[in-house]
Order: structure tokens, then sequence, then C-alpha cells
């Protein structure tokens, strides 16, 4: 079935740092792609998605690529914050065309610390 | 503002004693889901809804028990067969479109003594 690897924490970095965070998947189909943020005592928030190969997803500075060859999205930042400091989970949504966000595939969180 | 709004945000609970876990969303969205999250285990499916009046289990329905009566709204009651009960509930919801992202509520954490 379809699944999601991302890299364990967790991470530590000194702010203006540079951030990767891997995610390799395994899907069927042709998934989307998501990166969401969990902050401290929170739900959980879609920081950017993709939707097919070579597509790339940006938000507040943060980006990631669909590397289809690869089957990677890594999550990438030239210059975290302290604000950053969250729990980062990748995720990826079935090719189904029914409709597949039932099907939505989280990896397990990897936490970002940053100290000033 | 529209959103997803679960409450309590904290509930204590004696074991062996149903409890119901409320998430109501303003969104308009047909879809709605739950989630539990355990340290180091990432999000775990539970119950999901596509329509009113209709619901599917997810991957660890059992001790779990959901309802749809309205669109917004979607409890879940965690029984008494639930053999560990205490974790992070966060609802979520999503509109009927190909691969649309999920919305979540800011979670219910439960604890069960």
């Amino acid at each position: 079935g379809d699944s999601v690897t991302q890299m364990e924490g967790p991470v530590t970095l000194s702010e203006e740092a540079f951030l990767t965070i891997n995610c390799t998947y395994t899907a069927t189909g042709y998934p989307s792609l998501f990166w969401y943020v969990q902050y401290p005592g929170e739900g959980l928030q879609l920081l950017l998605k993709a939707t097919k190969a070579d597509d790339k997803g940006s938000n507040k500075g943060f980006e990631a690529t669909y590397r289809k060859e690869t089957t990677s999205f890594h999550l990438e930042k030239g210059s975290v914050q302290v604000s950053d400091s969250a729990v980062y989970f990748c995720a990826l949504s079935g090719g189904s065309p029914q409709g597949g966000s039932e099907k939505l595939v989280f990896g397990k969180g990897t936490k970002l610390t940053v100290n000033p | 503002d529209g959103g997803i709004t679960q409450s309590p945000k904290y509930l204590f609970r004696k074991e062996g004693q149903n409890v119901t876990l409320s998430c109501e969303q303003n969104l308009n969205h047909d879809a709605m889901y739950w989630y539990r999250q355990d340290p180091g285990q990432g999000l775990r499916l539970i119950y999901y809804s596509q329509i009113v009046n209709d619901f599917q289990k997810g991957d660890i329905a059992e001790g779990y028990s959901v309802s749809r009566e309205k669109k917004e709204s979607f409890p879940l009651t965690v029984t008494s067969a639930q053999k560990n009960p205490t974790a992070f509930y966060l609802c979520a919801s999503s509109s009927s479109s190909y691969n649309s992202p999920l919305h979540f509520g800011n979670g219910t954490r439960l604890t069960v003594t």
C-alpha cells in the first residue's frame, strides 16, 4: 500500500540555519503530496502542496519539489526562525479518481526546534 | 471565520466510562475525519464520513463509534472497549474535490485513568 517515510527527528538548529527534512513515498497512481505543520498544542495546518511531478509548493519561505524519479518531496527553508519550531508531517493523497482525502497517508512527523 | 471547533481541549475520564468528543465545522465541507495521534506514531485514521448519514471505518476503528446526523457535526465516542484510549484526538474536514487538503481542529487530549 501507499506509504510515506520521513526523516526521524528531533532536529535542532540555530536561527538562520538551512533546513532540510527528507520525505520519500511509495504510491500507486499519481498522488498529491503535502507538508503539514503542527505547532505545540494545536492541530495540523497545511503548509504547502504539489499535485504533479516537478511541481514546487511554497509557503512562508518553505519549499518542496515533487520529484517522481526519486519519489521524494523534501522540505527546505533557507533561514529558519525560532517561530518555525514545530512538528512537520509529510503526507500523500492517493491517485484514486474516486477522490482521495480518506486515503491521506501521513509520515510519522519530524520535530524541529530552532534555538535563538 | 470558518473553521473546525473541537471541544473540550482537555478531557479526563475514569476507565470503563464512554466519552464523546465534539467536532463542529462551518466550512460547508462534505467530508469529515477523526484521527488519533500518539507520540512517535504519526496520525492514524479512526473513522471518516463523506456525506451525512454515512461513515466508514478507518485503520483503527475498534472501540470507537461515530455519527453524522448533520453536515456540520461529527462526534466521536470512545467506548470502554477501547483498550488504550489515552491520546490526542484530531478532527478534520475537507471538500469533496479530488485530493483536497484537510483542515484540522485544535484537538482534544483525552486522559483515561
